[in-house]
């Protein structure tokens, strides 16, 4: 299948920081990509939909401001984390689309990101 | 009601035995269905897409009752490895297309 590769993996950084996440599509293009944040014992929660050349789709509650996604070419996008605070310690998970016909999308995932903010 | 809601869990069973997970959505303009098997700190990984006829994939096999909103996935002779997370997925329905990932239910097999 598709390989979506994210990076870094874990991130340790003191607050007010800001941290940059990567996502890339490693062997096709990913017009769409999804950003997610997943508490622990909580579900995966969508924060944004991240489309190529255009501005992210954020979802209600997420603030725009703090969470820039940034989706530049076909093959990356980025969440940076603004000044971040120990509230936003979570792990932080991409996934690219893939379109196999009608009805048929499947999500690819990178590896997830584990943000500790001290 | 919540998009999509799965049993709480967690599920201990001893090897070999049967486990049924069960789902439930609440948007039944949803098209697309699916689980996946997350393991601890990782990423969801694709375990299988849910048809209307039902499908099977080894031991596994997943149903889909559109008239009541309702996904199972059905595990025979489970093993070690089996042990996770199994998260019922569900297409929005809306234009984007968005997935949404019920909480998932835990899973432990046992020796």
């Amino acid at each position: 299948g598709a390989v979506v590769s994210q990076h870094p993996s874990r991130v340790i950084c003191k607050s007010g920081t800001s941290v940059k996440i990567e996502c890339r599509s490693l062997d096709f293009q990913a017009t769409t990509m999804f950003w997610y944040r997943q508490f622990p014992k909580q579900s995966l929660m969508l924060m944004a939909t991240s489309n190529e050349g255009s501005k992210a789709t954020y979802e209600q509650g997420v603030e725009k401001d703090k969470f820039l996604i940034n989706h530049a070419s076909l093959t990356l996008s980025t969440l940076t984390v603004t000044s971040a605070h120990p509230e936003d310690s979570s792990f932080y998970i991409c996934s690219a689309r893939v379109d196999e016909g009608a009805h048929n999308e499947k999500l690819f995932f990178g590896s997830g990101t584990q943000l500790s903010v001290l | 009601r919540k998009e999509v809601e799965q049993d709480p869990g967690p599920f201990n069973v001893p090897e070999g035995a049967t486990v049924a997970f069960n789902c439930t959505y609440s948007n039944s303009a949803s098209q697309s269905f699916f689980w996946y098997r997350q393991d601890c700190r990782k990423e969801p990984k694709l375990l299988m897409s849910v048809y209307s006829s039902g499908n099977e994939d080894g031991r596994f096999t997943a149903q889909l009752n559109r008239a009541s909103q309702y996904i199972s996935l059905l595990i025979r002779d489970s093993k070690l490895s089996d042990s996770a997370t199994y998260l019922c997925v569900v297409n929005s329905g809306g234009s984007q297309g968005n997935l949404i990932f019920g909480k998932g239910t835990k899973l432990s097999v046992k020796p």
